[in-house]
């Protein structure tokens, strides 16, 4: 089974500043996708950012970036030039793509909040 | 184009009562997702489907029951409510073109007393 980690229960910083959110995962599984859920208050989980195991080039959403260390099993969020709207949890989730579709395996979250 | 939608928004159940919670996607999906989220948590599946017709178990199936009837509409049943199901449900849906980008719907606020 699949764990994953976010160790930021909640952060917060100035607008315009850049922010790095954590994540750590742990699987045997060599074929993979890790995602970057965002939830705002209204509660709608969108998609930020996904990124291929197997691809070595770190996945890049307009200011969300990320940086893939697969030996390392981090995967962690950078958001450039922050915005208010950027406020809203943050979800770091794991999908097994070798064995079928069994679902998404989540953390636990981190709160961002923006200040004006 | 709705994506995905799920009936109803808000319930409050009693212990003991049943209902089901409807999930219905228009992007012609193969695969659906039911997944609860409690305070401090992040999503946990509770059934999947890959196929109409075809249903599995999640992370937590205990006390839900599902049934794809239909490729487009994914249900989840409580039997008998507990408080413990107090909780938001969330449905996705994804395709089988290997992206495995999942849709999700708004959620279900659902609360047993």
């Amino acid at each position: 089974a699949q764990t994953v980690t976010q160790s930021q229960p909640e952060m917060s910083v100035q607008e315009a500043e850049t922010v790095t959110l954590s994540c750590t995962y742990d699987t045997s599984e060599n074929n993979y996708y890790l995602f970057w859920y965002k939830q705002p208050p209204s509660r709608q989980m969108i998609l930020v950012i996904r990124q291929e195991a197997y691809k070595q080039q770190n996945a890049t959403e307009n200011r969300f970036s990320v940086n893939f260390q697969k030996a390392a099993k981090s995967f962690s969020l950078k958001i450039s030039d922050s915005q208010l709207g950027d406020t809203a949890m943050y979800f770091c989730a794991f999908f097994r793509s070798g064995g079928g579709a069994d679902g998404l395996t989540f953390g636990k979250g981190t709160h961002l909040i923006i200040q004006p | 184009n709705a994506g995905v939608t799920q009936t109803p928004k808000f319930r409050v159940l009693k212990t003991g009562q049943s209902m089901t919670l409807l999930c219905a996607q228009d992007m012609n999906h193969e695969y659906m997702y039911w997944y609860r989220q409690d305070p401090g948590m992040g999503l946990r599946l509770i059934h999947y489907s890959v196929g109409e017709g075809t249903t599995a178990k999640g992370e937590v199936p205990d006390g839900y029951n599902v049934s794809r009837l239909k490729k487009q509409n994914f249900l989840l049943g409580l039997e008998s409510a507990a408080p413990s199901q107090t909780s938001v449900y969330f449905c996705a849906s994804s395709d089988s073109d290997r992206s495995y980008e999942q849709y999700f719907g708004p959620g279900t606020r659902l609360t047993v007393t």
